[in-house]
């Protein structure tokens, strides 16, 4: 299996500007994560799907995050409009048990 | 809520070994999970303890006391590439897919 696979691994973009991040899961898993990562903040989970359906989105920090998981293979986090605080690296994972989850590699956000 | 304490940062030398504390307090329990992270790397499963005692995956070891709400990694024969940060992390009742993450102890492995 290939792993958690997103996309892209590195952007780099300009305040104001719309972001879409994109994460496939391993095949099979049910629930996908997504995750930002600061060395301020530590390891924040934004938002996790199971079955497709969002469970918890409580950790999402405001109106300009969205995510969505049209189907079982495929997951996009969305900045709109980005702002320079937002830089970080956004994680996403996905578990076929709950206490094992695999990460992807992540991306790298620069909003400048 | 839930919330995990582990100490910010361990240093040791090549062939030592180290143990890595984590306490939690958690309205409802249902196991203690290690992740280790490279820098610029992602999080990496290493184990999962839902019952007390030790559990051995080679050079890699995890302990669990419920009853003390208190588990630790413990890394033997170190190497230079066991460099990396290590984070608990235990599961959020009453959504058990959640996982809450430690801050994190980060390792410095000397030669």
């Amino acid at each position: 299996d290939a792993g958690v696979i997103q996309s892209p691994r590195h952007e780099v973009t300009e305040m104001g500007q719309e972001v879409t991040l994109r994460c496939k899961p391993i095949s099979g898993h049910n629930s996908l994560f997504w995750y930002r990562q600061t060395m301020m903040r530590g390891l924040e989970l934004l938002i996790y799907f199971n079955n497709n359906v969002p469970i918890d989105d409580s950790g999402m920090p405001e109106d300009r995050f969205s995510a969505k998981m049209p189907n079982a293979s495929f997951s996009t986090l969305k900045i709109q409009p980005s702002e320079p605080r937002d830089s970080a690296v956004y994680f996403c994972a996905s578990s076929g048990l709950a206490d094992t989850q695999y990460f992807g590699p992540g991306t790298r956000l620069t909003v400048l | 809520g839930q919330s995990l304490e582990q100490p910010s940062e361990v240093t040791a030398v090549e062939g030592a070994i180290v143990q890595i504390n984590c306490t939690y307090q958690t309205s409802g329990f249902y196991g203690l999970s290690w992740y280790q992270q490279h820098d610029g790397g992602a999080p990496t499963f290493l184990s999962y303890n839902a019952l007390d005692g030790l559990e051995e995956t080679g050079r890699f070891s995890s302990f669990l006391s419920r009853s003390d709400s208190y588990g630790y990694l413990l890394l033997q024969e170190l190497q230079m590439k066991d460099s990396a940060s290590y984070f608990c992390a235990v599961r959020d009742p009453p959504n058990t897919d959640k996982l809450i993450f430690g801050t994190g102890t980060r390792l410095q492995v000397f030669p």
